[in-house]
C-alpha cells in the first residue's frame, strides 16, 4: 500500500487529453511539493515534473501538472503513441521523514 | 552532462550483504548546491521505493522500513557513494537505481533529477 495514491490505470487514444490522480494527506502533498516521473518500459524513470508544475528543459509543454490541498494531478494533452508509459507521484513525507512515491500509473494509449 | 552508473553484484545470497555503488560523472558528490545524493529500488512488476540518502553535507536520511539495515557512504576520492543492504531476503530481489536530488534542508521541495540505469540484483542461495 503506498502512501500516495494513484489509479492503476488509465488510457486515452491518440489526440486526447487523459489526467491521473495523485491523493495524499497533510503531511506530504499537503505541505510539500510533488514531482512526477515517467518510466518507459524497461527503462529508468525520468524526471517529468519537478515543484508542482515545473518542466525541466526538455519536456514538452504538452504535460502539464497541478495541485490543490492534498491532491496532485497530471495532465498529457495531445496525446501520442510514445506517451504510453508507468507514471508515479512523489513527494516528501514528513510523519515518515522521507521520500514516497505512488503505486504508479500505467498509460495506455488506445 | 551528469551521468550516474550503478555498478556490483547481480546475485546476493540470503542471509549476505548486498552492496552497490554509483559512480558520479559530470558532477561532484561534494558540490554543495542542495544536493542529495539517492538510491531508489523496484521489485519486479512493482513500483518504486525511496530507500534513502546522502547529502551534501554527509548527513544521511533512511527510509523507515529499511532504516534499521541500511547504510550509504560517499567516496569524495572516487566521486562515488555507495549501498549496503544487510541481512537480505527474497524480497529484497529489485532493481536498484541511484539518482541525483535536489532539496532545501526543511524538504519543501525535494525531487531526483538525473537517474542511473539501475541494476538488477536478484536474491536466492
Amino acid at each position: 500500500q503506498s502512501v500516495l495514491t494513484q489509479p492503476p490505470s488509465v488510457s486515452g487514444t491518440p489526440g486526447q487529453r487523459v489526467t491521473i490522480s495523485c491523493s495524499g494527506n497533510s503531511a506530504n502533498i499537503g505541505s510539500k511539493t510533488v514531482s512526477w516521473y515517467q518510466q518507459l518500459p524497461g527503462a529508468a524513470p525520468k524526471l517529468l515534473i519537478y515543484t508542482d508544475n515545473q518542466r525541466p528543459s526538455g519536456v514538452p509543454d504538452r504535460f502539464s501538472a497541478s495541485k490543490s490541498g492534498t491532491s496532485a494531478s497530471l495532465a498529457i494533452s495531445g496525446l501520442q503513441s510514445e506517451d504510453e508509459s508507468d507514471y508515479y507521484c512523489a513527494a516528501w513525507d514528513d510523519s515518515l521523514n522521507g521520500q514516497v512515491f505512488g503505486g504508479g500509473t500505467k498509460l495506455t494509449v488506445l | 552532462q551528469v551521468q550516474l552508473q550503478e555498478s556490483g553484484p547481480g546475485l546476493v545470497k540470503p542471509s549476505e550483504t548486498l552492496s552497490l555503488t554509483c559512480n558520479i560523472s559530470g558532477d561532484s558528490i561534494d558540490s554543495i548546491d542542495n544536493k542529495y545524493w539517492n538510491w531508489i529500488r523496484q521489485p519486479p512488476g512493482k513500483g518504486l521505493e525511496w530507500i534513502g540518502y546522502i547529502s551534501y553535507t554527509r548527513s544521511t536520511k533512511f527510509n523507515p522500513s529499511l532504516k534499521s539495515r541500511v547504510t550509504i557512504s560517499g567516496d569524495t576520492s572516487k566521486n562515488q557513494f555507495s549501498l549496503k543492504l544487510r541481512s537480505v531476503t527474497a524480497a529484497d530481489t529489485a532493481v536498484y537505481y541511484c539518482a541525483r536530488g535536489f532539496s532545501k534542508v526543511d524538504k519543501s521541495y525535494f525531487y531526483m533529477d538525473v537517474w542511473g540505469k539501475g541494476t538488477t540484483v536478484t536474491v536466492s542461495s
